[in-house]
């Protein structure tokens, strides 16, 4: 089945500074790789998504690539501010209604102000 | 639109006991996925269901189980407790399946075994 690592663990930045955050995963037949940021207490919440046919998708201080190839895709954010403090998790799934997503482990980033 | 509602919010448990868990999907979603959050693990995918159908089911034993009703709510149940379930239990909704689109979470439930 599908692996998705995911790196850093914990992440500290300074306010303003720009931060990333790296998934790899092992099946080349996914397709699909959403980011979901979690609040501490509050459900994940999806930030952005990338589909197998694009390579880059931004969304104000939020990008994320995909690199097909190298079968890994990352998050960054710009200019962080201290709400930007969560834990954010990859996923990565491939078409079919008998998939299932599968989630990186997890990244907690910390803004510093 | 109302949201996806997990109840309860909290529930402690003791060894050995049952539990049953209720996620009720955004309205017109069809599809309900439940998933484990522990510290250091992630979210691990335990099943799906779509139109009362299970379509996909994690490594998980079968002590896990689920339904899901025609309203397209869906219940976990989770038999013979064990101190290492303790964990936020969440169900996501969507319209066509968890593999393809944005997930809506609930809040998740808090589940402690003592």
């Amino acid at each position: 089945g599908e692996n998705v690592e995911q790196h850093p663990s914990t992440l500290s930045v300074q306010e303003g500074d720009s931060a990333v955050i790296k998934c790899t995963y092992s099946d080349s037949a996914s397709n699909y790789f959403p980011w979901y940021k979690q609040e501490l207490g509050k459900r994940p919440q999806l930030i952005i998504d990338i589909r197998s046919n694009v390579g880059e998708k931004k969304d104000q201080r939020i990008a994320v690539t995909l690199n097909k190839t190298a079968k890994h895709f990352s998050l960054h954010i710009t200019e962080t501010q201290p709400e930007d403090s969560a834990v954010y998790f990859c996923a990565a799934s491939k078409p079919g209604g008998y998939q299932k997503v599968t989630f990186g482990i997890g990244t907690k980033l910390q803004v510093i102000p | 639109k109302a949201g996806v509602t997990q109840t309860p919010r909290y529930l402690i448990k003791t060894r050995g006991q049952q539990v049953t868990l209720s996620c009720s999907p955004i309205s017109g979603h069809r599809s309900v996925s439940w998933y484990q959050q522990t510290p250091g693990q992630g979210l691990q995918f335990l099943f799906e269901y779509f139109s009362e159908t299970q379509r996909n089911k994690g490594n998980f034993p079968g002590r896990f189980s689920g339904r899901q009703f025609s309203n397209s709510r869906s219940e976990m149940n989770v038999s013979t407790l064990e101190l290492g379930d303790s964990a936020l239990y969440l169900c996501a909704s969507s319209l066509r399946g968890a593999q393809d689109e944005k997930l809506f979470f609930g809040s998740g439930t808090q589940l402690s075994v003592l």
